[in-house]
């Protein structure tokens, strides 16, 4: 079983909706939760990033953490084709770990 | 001017040829990483690096070999290079926070 599993998609949706990505975890000694996007032919860049649970707002995104059911998600609102990418979590079990697990990556396409 | 760059950007090499992949960073990052994402795998580990003098080896470094030239230069070689090795090889650095900076990446191909 691997650490950290996401559900590759692809997932697609029309502009305006409300888009949900998640992870799953199976250790319970992860703290601290990223996502991050990446756009086709390019690097991923970090989106999102919190350590505890609950949600965190930044704009049109929210991350949620439930440590209790060892999920996470990424909420998209009023979804723009411009958001049309590749999302990753990924997970850490302390500030300063050495790696960070991702997750396979889920794509999503804005259709206009 | 980006904060980690990748060179090349793209190759197309032979079976059994010798590769240098190198990374450079502007961010003052001890840390260093280099990963390679195929469809369907995600990202993998290959080595990575918290200074010139440590380096370690990540989930895949079969096949793979690294050099870190000082803090700011990280160097990826596939010393003989196999079709399998082809995909999509990224460099990152890591601030303490956790936060990882890519690079551009660089497709290769090996034929």
């Amino acid at each position: 079983q691997k650490e950290v599993e996401q559900d590759p998609g692809p997932l697609s949706v029309p502009e305006g909706a409300i888009v949900s990505l998640n992870c799953t975890y199976s250790n319970s000694a992860f703290q601290y939760f990223m996502w991050y996007r990446q756009y086709s032919r390019k690097g991923p860049e970090l989106l999102m990033y919190t350590y505890s649970s609950g949600n965190k707002e930044d704009g049109r995104f929210t991350a949620q953490v439930d440590k209790s059911s060892k999920y996470i998600s990424l909420f998209i609102r009023d979804s723009q084709p411009s958001d049309s990418a590749t999302y990753l979590c990924a997970m850490a079990y302390i500030q300063g770990a050495q790696k960070l697990v991702f997750g396979q990556g889920t794509r999503l396409t804005i259709n206009p | 001017d980006a904060d980690v760059t990748q060179t090349p950007r793209n190759r197309i090499t032979k079976t059994g040829k010798r590769i240098m992949l190198e990374c450079s960073q502007t961010k003052g990052h001890d840390r260093m990483y280099w990963y390679r994402q195929d469809p369907g795998l995600g990202l993998r580990l290959i080595y990575y690096s918290f200074d010139v003098k440590d380096i370690n080896k990540g989930e895949i470094s079969d096949g793979y070999s690294v050099s870190r030239q000082a803090q700011a230069k990280f160097s990826l070689s596939l010393e003989s290079a196999i079709p399998n090795q082809t995909a999509l090889y990224f460099c990152a650095t890591r601030a303490p926070s956790n936060e990882q900076f890519f690079g551009p990446g660089t497709r290769l191909t090996v034929l």
